[in-house]
């Protein structure tokens, strides 16, 4: 699977668009852009994923590049229960039958703040 | 409604015992997988397990044991052959290796 680059911390006024940024250069054509966010002391939650086509969701928005080697991950109006780490991992997408693990790096911490 | 459960939530064992952490899913999902999260790093696979009665090695399996015997229920063992076993362990599961995963919400194990 791709490696993916995302700055360490980010901050965020509540009620304010959240852009989160992740590089993945070396991605390939049949790897999907995932997206968790992880609440302190809890289990990840799926966010959204995608190919090559925005996709939006009731949680999120996700914009990949025309030429798939970044994406941004963006958050409408942010809430304090916003406030976690996002984590952006790139993989082989769902149906292939092939087992690939998702692989976590340390991810964007987001801080929503009044 | 499905979901995946993890017991119990917070653990406390002895040096040099082995403890058995729970994983339960309902999902009907074939493939599970341990992770093992210390604080202020990411997620690192344990062991995984694709079908009943098979299991792989992740990337820091030392130390650990698995078992899959049945579709529903995947136990991970940390022996006392783990160095460093204090960690905020996670299960999780997916339909199959491919599709998205459904996290537990972890077990704290905490070894004095």
């Amino acid at each position: 699977d791709a490696k993916t680059t995302q700055p360490p911390s980010m901050d965020c006024a509540e009620g304010r668009a959240a852009n989160l940024p992740c590089n993945h250069s070396t991605i390939s054509g049949n790897e999907y852009v995932y997206w968790y966010r992880q609440i302190h002391s809890q289990g990840p939650q799926y966010i959204i994923h995608g190919l090559k086509n925005n996709e939006t969701n009731e949680m999120a928005s996700l914009i990949i590049t025309e030429d798939r080697k970044s994406s941004t991950l963006i958050l409408p109006h942010a809430t304090l229960r916003d406030t976690a780490v996002y984590y952006c991992i790139v993989r082989v997408g769902p149906g292939t039958g092939t087992a690939s693990k998702l692989t976590f790096g340390t991810g964007t911490r987001l801080q929503v703040m009044l | 409604d499905g979901g995946i459960t993890q017991s119990p939530k917070y653990l406390f064992r002895k040096e040099g015992q082995n403890v058995t952490l729970s994983c339960e899913q309902n999902l009907n999902h074939d493939a599970m997988y341990w992770y093992r999260q210390d604080p202020g790093q990411g997620l690192r696979l344990i062991y995984y397990s694709q079908i009943v009665n098979d299991f792989q090695k992740g990337d820091i399996a030392e130390g650990y044991s698995v078992s899959r015997e049945k579709k529903e229920s995947f136990p991970l063992t940390v022996t006392s052959a783990q160095k460093n076993p204090t960690a905020f362990y996670l299960c999780a599961s997916s339909r199959d290796g491919s599709y998205g995963y459904t996290f537990g919400s972890g077990t704290r194990l905490t070894v004095v």
